[in-house]
C-alpha cells in the first residue's frame, strides 16, 4: 500500500541537542512538506520541497533544516537553535498543483526534557 | 499577511445535534478551500471547494464556499460520537496550504 511514514512516533531530546525526524513516502509525489502543530495554533509550515535537491522556507523555518536528496525522503532536523521545539510535527506529500492529493503522515511528537 | 481563521475553537454537543463550523480566509492567489478531519494523528481529507455556492456533500457532512465573502462552512447533521475530532480548514494558493487553528468538536452520548 502506498503511504507516507514518519518515524519515530515519539522523541525525547535534551536541550542543546540536534534531532532528525524521518519522513518517507512511496506515493511518487514530487512535493513534500513539514508542518508544526501546537495546541490552538493549527498547522504552520516549516519547509517545503517541490523537487529533489530544492527546498524553500516556510513561515517558521528558523531553527530547522531539511534536505531532499531523494524523491521519497524529506528529513527534518530540529537544531539547538530552535528555542521551543516541543511540538507535534507532521509531514505531508502531494503532486504539485494537485492539492487534493495532499497526504499526511501520522506525526512525530517531540518533547524536550 | 495570509491568514485562515476558524470558529469556534471548541464546541461540545450531544448526539443528534447539528453543528456548523466556520472558516474565513485572506490568502493571496487563492485557489481552493479544503476541510480535513484530525482524530488522533494524521488529518484526513473531507472536501475541496473551488467554486462559490456549490454544496459538497458526503453523508451527514456538507460544505459550501463563498468566494465573495471569503468564507466557508462545514455542516454536520445528526452528530455521532465518532464525529468527535479536530476539524481543520485550509486555503491553497498554488504553492502551499495555509491552515486555520482548527475546531475541536466533542460529541457526547
Amino acid at each position: 500500500d502506498g503511504g507516507i511514514t514518519q518515524s519515530p512516533k515519539y522523541l525525547f531530546r535534551k536541550e542543546g541537542q540536534n534531532v532528525t525526524l524521518s519522513c518517507e513516502q512511496n506515493l511518487n509525489h514530487d512535493a513534500m512538506y513539514w508542518y508544526r502543530q501546537d495546541p490552538g495554533q493549527g498547522l504552520r509550515l516549516i519547509y517545503y520541497s517541490h523537487i529533489v535537491n530544492d527546498f524553500q522556507k516556510g513561515d517558521i523555518a528558523e531553527g530547522y533544516s531539511v534536505s531532499r536528496e531523494k524523491k521519497e525522503s524529506f528529513p527534518l532536523t530540529v537544531t539547538s537553535a530552535q528555542k521551543n521545539p516541543t511540538a507535534f510535527y507532521l509531514c505531508a506529500s502531494s503532486f504539485p498543483d494537485r492539492e487534493k492529493t495532499y497526504t499526511f503522515g501520522s506525526g512525530t511528537r517531540l518533547t524536550v526534557v | 499577511e495570509d491568514k485562515v481563521v476558524q470558529s469556534p475553537l471548541s464546541l461540545v454537543v450531544h448526539e443528534g445535534d447539528t453543528v456548523t463550523l466556520n472558516c474565513s480566509y485572506e490568502v493571496t492567489n487563492f485557489r481552493s478551500l479544503l476541510w480535513y478531519k484530525q482524530e488522533k494523528k494524521a488529518p484526513t481529507f473531507l472536501f475541496m471547494l473551488t467554486s462559490s455556492g456549490i454544496e459538497k456533500k458526503s453523508g451527514r457532512l456538507s460544505s459550501i464556499l463563498d468566494k465573495k465573502e471569503l468564507f466557508s462552512i462545514l455542516n454536520i447533521t445528526a452528530t455521532q460520537t465518532g464525529d468527535s475530532a479536530v476539524y481543520l480548514c485550509a486555503a491553497y494558493n498554488n504553492n502551499d496550504m495555509r491552515f486555520g487553528a482548527g475546531t475541536r468538536l466533542t460529541v457526547k452520548p
